[in-house]
């Protein structure tokens, strides 16, 4: 069955750093997701893509973070900057279509910010 | 704005125990309806959803959920819980005119007792 795929599982890096997460979603998706989870909180929506654009952002989502599909298979989310409250899990997530569509989630990078 | 609560953030039962995991919503329209699953160091599992029609629906592992709009509740359940099922189990709505993306409520963690 396919799945969408995330690496690394844990990234640790030191305050002020660039990380850039990986997801390869399912092959034959269209849309592109990406959530995090602070520990103990909810699973809250960062920023959603498609056609090589970002469709839709959270208030999360500030000049910090950035989404690219660099080609037809990965998708990564890149954090400029790192701060201590980035410290988080960060869930990829794709779908056929938007709207009704389910939306298949990755196992998550475990993000730690030092 | 579009919102979820899970009433219980710990539930202990007992392995055989019958289950059931509330979830409210505040939506505008007729919503559309997830459970997803998490198990330690996993990603999210779609258990079932809920999109229109039968307001009853059959997941995935023996899950069930019942849709009740006059009550805006996702209860879901389960008639006898296995040990494999102590996971936390994540309510989700979406998507709406604001966006494709899913709104998660808190989560429920499920212990099962032996």
């Amino acid at each position: 069955e396919p799945e969408v795929t995330q690496t690394p599982s844990h990234q640790v890096t030191q305050m002020g750093q660039e990380v850039i997460l990986r997801c390869v979603p399912i092959s034959n998706h269209l849309y592109f997701y990406w959530y995090r989870q602070i520990l103990g909180q909810k699973v809250e929506f960062l920023v959603s893509f498609y056609n090589n654009e970002i469709s839709e952002k959270s208030e999360i989502f500030d000049d910090q973070f950035s989404v690219e599909r660099p080609d037809g298979s990965n998708f990564t989310l890149k954090i400029r900057s790192t701060k201590l409250e980035d410290s988080a899990m960060y869930f990829c997530a794709s779908s056929d279509w938007p709207g009704a569509d389910t939306q298949y989630f990755g196992p998550g990078t475990r993000l730690t910010v030092l | 704005a579009q919102s979820v609560t899970q009433p219980d953030i710990h539930i202990t039962v007992s392995e055989g125990a019958s289950l059931e995991l509330r979830c409210n919503y505040s939506y505008g329209a007729t919503p559309y309806l997830f459970w997803y699953v998490q198990s330690p160091g996993q990603g999210l599992q779609l258990l079932l959803k809920y999109f229109s029609g039968d307001t009853l629906v059959q997941g995935i592992k023996g899950f069930e959920a019942e849709f009740k709009r006059s009550q805006s509740s996702f209860n879901l359940r389960k008639p006898s819980v296995h040990w494999s099922d102590a996971a936390e189990y994540f309510c989700a709505v979406g998507p709406s005119s604001a966006g494709n993306m899913l709104t998660f409520g808190g989560g429920t963690r499920l212990m099962v007792k032996p």
